[in-house]
This record gives C-alpha cells, structure tokens and sequence, in this order.
C-alpha cells in the first residue's frame, strides 16, 4: 500500500520568508497529490492539489512542485503571513484505489 | 449546501459505553471516510466506503464498525468504548471523475472522550 513521509514536522519563519514542505510517496501508481491546511480546532481544508501529468503548479502564493522519477513532491508558500500559521498535510491517493494517505503534518509558524 | 455534516460536535463517554457518530453529505458523492485525529500522528484511517453497499477496513479499524446506510449517509460506530479511542473523529466525502481522483471534503469533527 501507499506510504507518504512528511518533513519537516514542525517549521518556524519569519514573517515575508518562504516556507517549503516536502513529502515523498511509495506507490509508483498514485497521481494525485492534495494539500491539506488545519486550523487550529478546525477541520483540514484543501489548499492546492497537483496531478502526476504535471510538474508545478501555483495559486497565488502557494505552489506545490511534483517529481514523479523521486517519488516526492513539495508546497512552497511564499512571502509568509501570521494567518499562514497552521498545520499542513499532504497526501496520495494510493493508486487504483479510493484511499487517500496522509503525511503526519507539518506545523507551521509564522512569527509577526 | 451543507457539505459533510458531523453529529454530534462533542460527546463523553465512559468505557464500556456505545455510541454511533454520523455522518451526512449532499454533495452527491460516491466515497466516504472515518478518520481520527491524534496529537502528532496525523489523519488515520478507520475505515471507507468506496461506493454504496460496500465497506472496507482502514488503517485502525480496530474497535470499530461502520454503515453505508444510503448514499448520502455513513455511520461509525463503538460498540464498547475504550480510553484509546478519546481521539477527534473526522468524516469526509469524495467522488471519482473522468479527471481521476478529486479532493476529499471534511466536516466539521466529532470531539469524543472516553472516560
């Protein structure tokens, strides 16, 4: 089945700076990558998602960059704010399948 | 749209008990999901349900057991509850497309105590 590893597990930035989370997957069959933010006390909330036919793609501040040979992909936010502050998951559906895995989250904080 | 609504918001239990925690979406989608949420181990998997009329187990589905009452409806279920199941609680829904896989969409959570 699929296993999806998630780095860092916790991430403290500056104000302005960018943030980058990486994740890698096992299953060579997934193709679809979402990204998950959480709130404190909320539910997660998707954020960006990328497809195994490509390589990069962005939303504002937000991009999430894919490398299938590597089996991991990664979200970088740029130009941080304190309401960026939240965990983030990432996640692969394992392939052929309804199931989704998640990493075990990344708690970023971003400091005013 | 109401999206994926969770009831109850928060319950406590003591062990021994039983409860069922549902789960409704008016998206008219296809799959649904049991997760909990433990402090440093992400979203686990309980158990899904692919489609209606099926089920298969997760990751823990130990301890407990699930119904695909209708499309819209998907029940979790703690015949005997245990202090290792204090966990908060997380349904979603989803659905397949000629695309592929689409995102999950999350309720709001069932904060459970078990005493």
């Amino acid at each position: 089945g699929e296993n999806v590893e998630q780095h860092p597990s916790t991430l403290s930035v500056q104000e302005g700076d960018s943030a980058v989370i990486k994740c890698t997957y096992s299953d060579s069959a997934s193709n679809y990558f979402p990204w998950y933010k959480q709130e404190l006390g909320k539910r997660p909330q998707l954020i960006i998602d990328i497809r195994s036919n490509v390589g990069e793609k962005k939303d504002q501040r937000i991009a999430v960059t894919l490398n299938k040979t590597a089996k991991h992909f990664s979200l970088h936010i740029t130009e941080t704010q304190p309401e960026d502050s939240a965990v983030y998951f990432c996640a692969a559906y394992q392939g052929g399948s309804e199931k989704l895995v998640f990493g075990k989250g990344t708690k970023l904080t971003v400091n005013p | 749209n109401a999206g994926v609504t969770q009831t109850p918001k928060f319950q406590v239990l003591k062990t021994g008990q039983s409860m069922t925690l549902q789960c409704a979406q008016d998206m008219n989608h296809n799959s649904m999901y049991w997760y909990r949420q433990d402090p440093g181990m992400g979203l686990r998997l309980i158990y899904y349900s692919a489609s209606e009329g099926t089920t298969d187990k997760g990751e823990v589905p130990n301890g407990y057991n699930v119904s695909r009452l209708n499309k819209r409806e998907f029940s979790l279920r703690l015949e005997s509850a245990a202090p290792s199941q204090t966990s908060v609680y997380f349904c979603a829904s989803s659905t397949t497309t000629s695309v592929g896989n689409q995102p999950q969409h999350f309720g709001d959570g069932t904060r459970l105590s078990i005493l």
